[in-house]
């Protein structure tokens, strides 16, 4: 149980184009999701909390017209990222909340972004 | 905002060595978490602890959570190969927003080379 998956699972793109990365809770539903953006041997950044059915709370300093999250449905949350840049390039990672009281996430398997 | 501090971030030993991470905080969480994440992948959840003193096994993993909930410790006995990856610790809360965010600590980078 607590199957969480992420499409696609790597994409390039050229600069200036937008890039769109689903986040699906397989086997529950999920009312809160989290996207987190990862550096290479660095710890998880979180840049937004996804609520369904309301707009997403996003951390101190990422910008939400550039990170356009949606959460349409309680299996379904996704990630824009518009007029992307090489510096957007990077490992991004969705995670659920479980259904247990101790906030306990359940990630997906992560997007490789690179931004040609 | 609480914080989480982890200890040692880079870790790289021989096959069948010992080795314990820790992960130390001066406030107190209700429980804190355990992820292993191997690379290109996500972080998967190894084990929650809840009660102060608490000790929990997984293989030869022990983990261990201070009688004061704010500390948190990873032992793992007889390292192999397949252990490889960051280990990081998290427990509820963040600053601001959502009641139900995590706040991780920076990870423990572990290498166990054959």
């Amino acid at each position: 149980g607590a199957v969480v998956s992420q499409h696609p699972s790597r994409v390039i793109c050229k600069s200036g184009t937008s890039v769109k990365i689903e986040c699906r809770s397989l086997d529950f539903q999920a009312t809160t999701m989290f996207w987190y953006r990862q550096f290479p041997k660095q710890s998880l950044m979180l840049m937004a909390t996804s609520n369904e059915g309301s707009k997403a709370t996003y951390e101190q300093g990422v910008e939400k017209d550039k990170f356009l999250i949606n959460h349409a449905s309680l299996t379904l949350s996704t990630l824009t990222v518009t007029s992307a840049h090489p510096e957007d390039s990077s490992f991004y990672i969705c995670s659920a909340r479980g259904l247990a009281s101790y906030n306990e996430q359940f990630f997906g398997p992560g997007t490789r972004l690179t931004v040609l | 905002t609480q914080l989480l501090e982890q200890s040692p971030q880079f870790l790289s030993i021989q096959e069948g060595e010992n080795l314990t991470v820790y992960c130390n905080s001066s406030s107190v969480f209700s429980s804190l978490q355990w992820y292993r994440q191997e690379p290109g992948e996500g972080p998967v959840l190894l084990v929650t602890v809840v009660t102060g003193g608490e000790v929990k096994k997984l293989k030869r993993l022990t983990f261990q959570f201070g009688d004061a909930r704010k500390d948190s410790s990873l032992h793992i006995t007889a390292a192999q190969p397949g252990d490889t990856g960051l280990y990081l610790c998290a427990g509820p809360g963040g600053s601001g927003g959502s009641n139900y965010k995590l706040t991780f600590g920076k990870g423990t980078l572990l290498t166990v080379n054959p």
